[in-house]
């Protein structure tokens, strides 16, 4: 079946570092890939998509581009900040017949040190 | 603002009884969801409906339950019949289309007393 498999956790930078998240995943056909982000307590807020191979998703100094050929979606960011501490979901979508589903990774956690 | 919310936020459960959890959108979304967080873990799918009075089960759907009688509305049943039901709970929703996100609520936790 449909997998995501996420680099672990957690992830200690300190502020203005590079940030990199590992994610591969398997899947037939062709899957919409997400990154999901999860402040403390609360729920999951889509952070960027990519729907096709070569897509590059974007939002608030984040980046992920759909890699077909090494089926991937890195999550990068270039200068963290301590805002930024929280857990990260890559995910992406299969199918339910008709319906759709989102199938996560395991999740890492982030923690920006000042 | 619409959103999704999911009530209550902290929920105790006793032995043998039944909880029901909330979840209400005023996206105009047509499909809902509802996942099971353990920690350290990714999200699993409990049951999911992509229109109303139909729904389906997940992959850990056993002990579970739910009603669709209105667009807006996916409770959840927590059974007696769940052995393990400790966990943090979330709602989502979503238009009918494999690109569109899911948008989820903020969650409910459930302990056992």
């Amino acid at each position: 079946g449909d997998s995501v498999t996420q680099m672990e956790g957690p992830v200690t930078l300190s502020e203005e570092a590079f940030l990199t998240i590992n994610c591969t995943y398997t899947a037939t056909g062709y899957p919409s890939l997400f990154w999901y982000v999860q402040y403390p307590g609360e729920g999951l807020q889509l952070l960027l998509k990519a729907t096709k191979a070569d897509d590059k998703g974007s939002n608030k100094g984040f980046e992920a581009t759909y890699r077909k050929e090494t089926t991937s979606f890195h999550l990068e960011k270039g200068s963290v900040q301590v805002s930024d501490s929280a857990v990260y979901f890559c995910a992406l979508t299969t199918n339910l017949g008709s319906a759709r589903q989102l199938t996560f990774g395991s999740g890492t956690q982030l923690t920006v040190l000042p | 603002d619409g959103g999704i919310t999911q009530s209550p936020k902290y929920l105790f459960r006793k032995e043998g009884q039944n909880v029901t959890l909330s979840c209400e959108q005023n996206l105009n979304h047509d499909a809902m969801y509802w996942y099971r967080q353990d920690p350290g873990q990714g999200l699993r799918l409990i049951y999911y409906s992509q229109i109303v009075n139909d729904f389906q089960k997940g992959d850990i759907a056993e002990g579970y339950s739910v009603s669709r009688e209105k667009k807006e509305s996916f409770p959840l049943t927590v059974t007696s019949a769940q052995k393990n039901p400790t966990a943090f709970y979330l709602c989502a929703s979503s238009m009918r289309h494999q690109n569109q996100p899911q948008h989820f609520g903020d969650g409910t936790r459930l302990s056992i007393l």
